[in-house]
């Protein structure tokens, strides 16, 4: 069984367009993350949720909506696509608020043309 | 904010060879951790460290938390074809639980 799934894992489509990334974890884990690797292969974070509760928020555009409907669980909404949005999206997942040790998912890839 | 700088960017090496590379930040980290990426997956947990001079190994790889605690380095001996990936330090980014700050990642490449 996977630990942490993401679908889908490609995700090609138009600029203005509304997109989701689903994420799940079957750890029993508490705190969920979204990191976004750009075309340079760096990571950086973007939102986390422990029990269902957003703790980090990082400068992300309003455009980018997550949503956690339990602690197993943490979506990705993105509204009106640019073109700068194309990167590998990672979900993952730890014990705890500050415990660093991530298990990450495999990423989508999302390409906006 | 806080930086972690890794060098090399890059290495080709042969299989057999031993392989080093490290991480400096700009500012103190209480724990350093490394993590490996392989093509097309993310990153997995390879080591992590929690005390200034502390020496840990994971099979091949053996990983060093630096005195000053602003470095940290990971050697990988006797390098195989399935070492190929993407090697980053990571470290707590800031006073937000939980929130990483990565370094940009040394790229391992192995020739059989």
């Amino acid at each position: 069984d996977t630990a942490v799934s993401q679908t889908p894992k490609y995700l090609v489509t138009q600029m203005g367009n509304d997109k989701s990334i689903k994420c799940e974890q079957n750890l029993g884990h508490d705190t969920m993350y979204w990191y976004k690797q750009d075309s340079k292969k760096f990571l950086k974070i973007m939102f986390s949720y422990n029990n269902k509760e957003l703790i980090i928020n990082e400068t992300v555009p309003n455009r980018f909506s997550p949503k956690s409907p339990d602690k197993a669980h943490l979506n990705l909404h993105i509204n009106s696509l640019e073109l700068g949005d194309s990167a590998v999206y990672f979900c993952a997942s730890s014990q705890g608020r500050s415990n660093e040790k991530l298990f990450f998912g495999s990423g989508t890839q999302l390409s906006v043309l | 904010g806080q930086q972690l700088n890794q060098s090399p960017q890059s290495m080709f090496i042969q299989e057999g060879e031993d392989v080093s590379m490290n991480c400096t930040s700009s500012s103190i980290f209480n724990t350093w951790l490394w993590y490996k990426q392989d093509p097309g997956e993310g990153p997995v947990l390879l080591i992590a460290l929690y005390k200034a001079g502390e020496l840990t190994s994971n099979g091949r790889l053996t990983a060093q938390f630096g005195i000053t605690r602003k470095d940290s380095f990971l050697n990988i001996s006797a390098s195989i074809p399935s070492d190929v990936g993407i090697y980053f330090c990571a470290g707590p980014g800031g006073t937000s639980y939980g929130k990483l700050t990565f370094g940009q990642g040394t790229i391992l490449t192995v020739h059989p």
